[in-house]
């Protein structure tokens, strides 16, 4: 069965940094593209961004809201998919999801909830 | 950015009736070296992780009943569900992978009339 598992969120004050972790079982993590995909409260899906896997480049692309504050990262060799966000800001607040890439197999984590409150 | 806009903003529609949601993208999402388009649809419940339905404009994810459709090419997509239930009642969004940043749709709310 597959599995992918968020944890980290929680109450962080305007400027704090937090790390979410994704870990995943059920499927080879260094075969995929993953992606974070958040929804703040009453709105709609937002794309956080992209790591390629190794054997493709790696490359990392991010949405321009979160480019230079948020960090993707992975480690194969656990199986864990990481996330650090630095500066964070009000407009943060949101569940978090990580999930392959679209176009591969679709699997997505159940979320963790950031929130961003002084 | 690719800028994505999704029609209507929300629909009711009559236990077993279809229902049709629209996705405009601001360039196309055809792919010409593969001939495959860069556009899925997810289906989100409140409380839920988002369900990926429909990759590739119309091929159907693992598991996904086959009252869910997608079609279309270039910059125009439908999805279609063809005898709605009940359970389908949530909030549909299509999203490009085209390029980055990819990007969504703003949603469409799905109800019961």
């Amino acid at each position: 069965e597959v599995q992918l598992v968020e944890s980290g969120g929680g109450l962080v004050k305007p400027g704090e940094s937090r790390r979410l972790s994704c870990v995943v079982s059920g499927f080879i993590l260094s075969n995929a593209w993953m992606t974070w995909v958040r929804q703040a409260p009453g709105k709609g899906l937002e794309w956080v961004g992209r790591i390629k896997s190794k054997s493709d480049g790696g490359a990392i692309t991010y949405a321009a809201p979160v480019k230079g504050r948020f960090t993707i990262s992975r480690d194969d060799s656990t199986n864990t998919l990481y996330l650090q966000m630095n500066s964070l800001k009000a407009e943060d607040t949101a569940v978090y999801y990580c999930a392959t890439d679209p176009g591969q197999s679709a699997y997505w984590g159940q979320g963790t909830q950031v929130t961003v409150s002084a | 950015d690719i800028v994505m806009t999704q029609s209507p903003d929300s629909l009711a529609v009559s236990l077993g009736e279809r229902a049709t949601i629209n996705c405009k993208s601001s360039q196309s999402l055809l792919y010409i070296s593969n001939n495959r388009n860069y556009l899925a649809w997810y289906q989100k419940k409140p409380g839920q992780p988002p369900r990926t339905l429909i990759y590739g404009a119309s091929t159907r994810e693992s598991g996904v009943p086959d009252r869910f459709s997608g079609s279309g090419s270039g910059t125009d997509f439908t999805l279609t569900i063809r005898s709605l239930q009940a359970e389908d009642v949530a909030v549909y969004y299509c999203q490009q992978y085209y390029s980055t940043p990819q990007t969504f749709g703003q949603g469409t709310k799905v109800e019961i009339k």
